[in-house]
């Protein structure tokens, strides 16, 4: 089974600033099985990336993804106040099917 | 717009069963992938289970294997989660979610939440 494994596991940053998430794999991913998540507190989680770099429906450009293999990276350049959340990423296995979550990232409010 | 609805959640006691279901509307059930994923307590996100297009193929977390089946009636548009043999460690909100490619979850419901306590 693939583990997921993101750092750091807070982020304390300002609006205005560029965040930086990381997501590691215990081994090698396919690009076009691997996401971003956002969730709010009381929230169910929202797609932001998919296939590591593409950004879903309505997320706005200042959100992107990158990366390939085991390592993964969620950039959000220019924090608007709304940004701060819990982060999360995910990986699909075809053989047999199944799904892992890293242990998500806090980013909050310095 | 998209709608996926769960319900069915509450308070079980341990070794009971339960059933969630999730109500879909503003998509084109029968061609995504649905899951479950269920989130204790202040814990991250844990996948459950999924059901391909047609119902054939199901698969389950590692946790809940042999005490959960995933189902679908795509003629209701409507995705199903049968819990038996419930546990203390089953506690947690459920979500359904729905996969146009099968790899990553496009949409979600806004939970169920299910505690299992005596």
């Amino acid at each position: 089974e693939i583990v997921l494994t993101q750092s750091p596991g807070t982020l304390s940053l300002s609006p205005g600033e560029r965040a930086t998430l990381s997501c590691r794999a215990s081994q090698s991913v396919r690009s076009s099985y691997f996401g971003w998540y956002q969730q709010k507190p009381g929230q169910a989680p929202r797609l932001l990336i998919y296939d590591a770099s593409s950004r879903a429906t309505g997320v706005p450009d200042r959100f992107s993804g990158s990366g390939s293999g085991t390592d993964f990276t969620l950039t959000i350049t220019r924090l608007e106040p709304e940004d701060f959340a819990v982060y999360y990423c995910q990986q699909y296995g075809d053989s047999p099917p199944r799904y892992t979550f890293g242990q998500g990232t806090k980013l909050e409010i310095k | 717009q998209v709608q996926l609805v769960e319900s069915g959640g509450g308070v079980v006691q341990p070794g009971r069963s339960l059933r969630l279901s999730c109500a879909a509307s503003g998509f084109t059930f029968s061609t995504y992938v649905m899951d479950w994923v269920r989130q204790a307590p202040g814990k991250g996100l844990e996948w459950v289970a999924v059901i391909w297009y047609d119902g054939d193929n199901k698969y389950y977390g590692d946790s809940v294997r042999g005490r959960f089946t995933i189902s679908r009636d795509n003629s209701k548009n409507t995705l199903y989660l049968q819990m038996n043999s419930l546990r203390a460690e089953d506690t947690a909100v459920y979500y359904c979610a729905a996969s146009e490619g099968g790899s990553t979850f496009d949409f979600w419901g806004q939970g169920s939440l299910v505690t299992v306590s005596s």
